[in-house]
């Protein structure tokens, strides 16, 4: 059935350091790919996405690739900073169709 | 903000009871969602709704039933049927069926049966 797998499950990075989250999904009809941050006790919010007309998109400090050959994507946040502590899920949905299939999330640790 | 009201923040309820995990959103957005979040997990679509007076099973429909009598509402009731209720509920909506919409979440209902 649709899945998707997000790895690491943990990431620990001193400040300033980058962080890469990936991810691979198996729905090869998925065409719409979001990244939501989720901070402790809070609801996700959408941070960045990515289309899969789109092979890169960047925002700020924040960068998602896509390669849909492979059916992998990923998050980069560079030069992190305490406040991007959070849990971070990756999603895909097929854009003809209703349900987002999320990965299990990713725990971002940045220490100071 | 506008947006999506989930109500009451935290529950508690005895095992055996039914309880209802209220939404509402101010979005005029067609869609809505009900996902639940377990520790370690990502989030499971319970049921969803394109349209008023319809809605559909998601992949962890059972022990759950849901209405859309209106637009900006889509209660979720978690019966005593559901046999580990305790988790944190997150209600969603999209502005369009499908699409690339992102999903708009509200603060989430955190239910604890004991």
């Amino acid at each position: 059935g649709e899945n998707v797998e997000q790895h690491p499950s943990t990431l620990s990075v001193q400040e300033g350091d980058s962080a890469v989250i990936k991810c691979t999904y198996s729905d090869s009809a998925s065409n719409y790919f979001p990244w939501y941050k989720q901070e402790l006790g809070k609801r996700p919010q959408l941070i960045i996405d990515i289309r899969s007309n789109v092979g890169e998109k960047k925002d700020q400090r924040i960068a998602v690739t896509l390669n849909k050959t492979a059916k992998h994507f990923s998050l980069h946040i560079t030069e992190t900073q305490p406040e991007d502590s959070a849990v971070y899920f990756c999603a895909a949905r097929n854009t003809g169709g209703f349900k987002t299939i999320f990965g299990a999330g990713t725990r971002l640790f940045v220490k100071a | 903000d506008g947006g999506i009201t989930q109500s009451p923040k935290y529950l508690f309820r005895k095992e055996g009871q039914n309880v209802t995990l209220s939404c509402e959103q101010n979005l005029n957005h067609d869609a809505m969602y009900w996902y639940r979040q377990d520790p370690g997990q990502g989030l499971r679509l319970i049921y969803y709704s394109q349209i008023v007076n319809d809605f559909q099973k998601g992949d962890i429909a059972e022990g759950y039933s849901v209405s859309r009598e209106k637009k900006e509402s889509f209660p979720l009731t978690v019966t005593s049927a559901q046999k580990n209720p305790t988790a944190f509920y997150l209600c969603a909506s999209t502005n369009s069926w499908g699409g690339n919409s992102p999903l708009h979440f509200g603060n989430g209902t955190r239910l604890t049966v004991t």
